[in-house]
């Protein structure tokens, strides 16, 4: 079964402008769940998605954003992009449910570098 | 509001020696607690989870933790490092809607 997958792996964007990334969930899982990954910050949650509703977010700014579509798929969106939002964006897919006693998976994450 | 601690930021030993890497939680109620282990570039692997029930369980990789509610802690250990444990390693605590939240990281480096 394959496993999450997130396009595109490396991104270069310049200062002030927005950038999408997309997150395949494994067949079956309906929770996705997005986490900002620096050096100085180390993971940290943005939100989480279950059946296309954003049940939980994290201290993010409204720059970012997010949707689920009807396939579980989801995509983030960062507008108006800074120079700290330098990062490795991952996402996670689940089961779901209300504290399922189920595991996320991870992809590989999305590189995202601005300029 | 739910958060782990890992208080080593990084941790050497001998490859076949034991390995410990320490975790302590802070959760209201019984906690859905993870490792996960990432190598460098890579995303993110789980090494074994917590629910409940039996408070010592067994990971990949020959890794195990254990459970203890009255120290808050969920160490994670091995009886002999290999040179391919060498990685960061992250503890998680899982909230209501799969907000996973993060301790630091531990990152291991193993001599041989």
């Amino acid at each position: 079964k394959a496993g999450v997958t997130q396009t595109p792996r490396y991104l270069i964007k310049t200062r002030g402008q927005q950038v999408t990334l997309s997150c395949s969930p494994i067949s079956g899982h309906r929770s996705v769940s997005w986490y900002q990954q620096t050096p100085g910050q180390g993971l940290q949650f943005l939100f989480e998605y279950f059946s296309e509703t954003q049940r939980n977010k994290g201290n993010f700014p409204g720059r970012f954003s997010g949707r689920q579509f009807s396939n579980s798929r989801s995509e983030m969106n960062v507008s108006t992009l800074e120079l700290g939002d330098s990062a490795l964006y991952l996402c996670a897919s689940s089961l779901g449910g209300h504290r399922g006693n189920t595991e996320a998976f991870f992809g590989q994450g999305t590189r995202l570098t601005v300029v | 509001a739910q958060s782990v601690t890992q208080p080593d930021i990084h941790i050497t030993v001998s490859e076949g020696a034991s390995l410990e890497l320490r975790c302590n939680y802070s959760y209201g109620a019984t906690p859905y607690l993870f490792w996960y282990v990432q190598s460098p570039g890579q995303g993110l692997q789980l090494l074994l989870k917590y629910f409940s029930g039996d408070t010592l369980v067994q990971g990949i990789k020959g890794f195990e933790a254990e459970f203890k509610k009255s120290e808050t802690s969920f160490h994670l250990t091995k009886p002999s490092a290999h040179m391919s444990d060498a990685a960061e390693y992250f503890c998680v605590v899982r909230g209501v809607y799969n907000d996973m939240r993060f301790g630091a990281g531990t990152r291991l480096t193993v001599k041989p």
